[in-house]
């Protein structure tokens, strides 16, 4: 069965430090894109991080770059995504999701979307 | 930054058609994706590239994308199709996800 599953979610005090987990199962975990979306309580959806199956490349929204940092461990076939300095409009439910592309010799990329989510896990940025 | 609009609410009888837009800029030259959630649950992809529905989808959910709005549309709608659903598009230009504010659907 494929498979995400989050974990490390927990309070933490504004400017404080967390480390959250995505374990993947059932898939080639080297062979896919993948991607942390968050939800704040009552909003949307709002795209965090992605990466690269290798980890050459990664993307942020602007409102958490240098401070979230997304990488992976292919043999371990898991995701991380390190929040430093989190502030109070951090605190969502985090999920891990399979980020499904691929490219073409040309180097052009086709994008069907975000297949497959972990159940998420939370996060709450209070004093 | 690129910007998806959907309605934040729509309603509709059992039975009858569900139609969800998602209005962005030239939203028709980007491949558009629908997610489903439902209440504690996370999202389950029902769209992809525009009007593909993944195994597992209904039939009844089906996807247009032209010009300046996507639609996402569910026939014969039923009670457990309730649920909030999101656009999704990747921003080429920023190189970054861009999801819509979400549309709440109401099987009344």
């Amino acid at each position: 069965e494929v498979q995400l599953v989050e974990s490390g979610g927990g309070l933490v005090q504004p400017g404080g430090s967390l480390r959250l987990s995505c374990a993947a199962s059932g898939f080639t975990f080297s062979s896919y894109w993948m991607s942390w979306v968050r939800q704040a309580p009552g909003k949307g959806l709002e795209w965090v991080a992605n990466i690269k199956q290798d980890g050459s490349e990664k993307y942020y929204v602007d409102s958490v770059k240098g401070r979230f940092t997304i990488s992976r461990d292919n043999a371990k076939n898991s995701l991380y995504l390190q929040m430093n300095s989190l502030r109070a409009e951090d605190t969502a439910v985090y999920y891990c999701a399979r980020d499904v592309r691929f490219g073409d010799a040309r180097g052009w990329y086709y994008y069907y979307g975000m297949d497959v989510w972990g159940q998420g896990t939370t996060v709450t940025v209070s004093s | 930054s690129y910007v998806l609009t959907q309605p934040p609410s729509v309603s509709v009888a059992p039975g009858k058609t569900a139609r969800i837009t998602c209005g962005g800029n030239n939203i028709g030259s980007k491949r558009v994706h629908w997610y489903q959630q439902k209440p504690g649950q996370a999202p389950v992809l029902v769209i992809y590239y525009d009007s593909d529905r993944p195994s597992g989808i209904p039939e009844r959910f089906s996807g247009s994308n032209s010009g300046n709005t996507a639609t996402l549309t569910i026939s014969r709608v039923e009670a457990g199709d309730e649920a909030d659903y999101y656009c999704q598009v990747w921003d080429s230009s920023s190189d970054r996800w861009v999801f819509g504010g979400g549309t709440k659907l109401t099987v009344l």
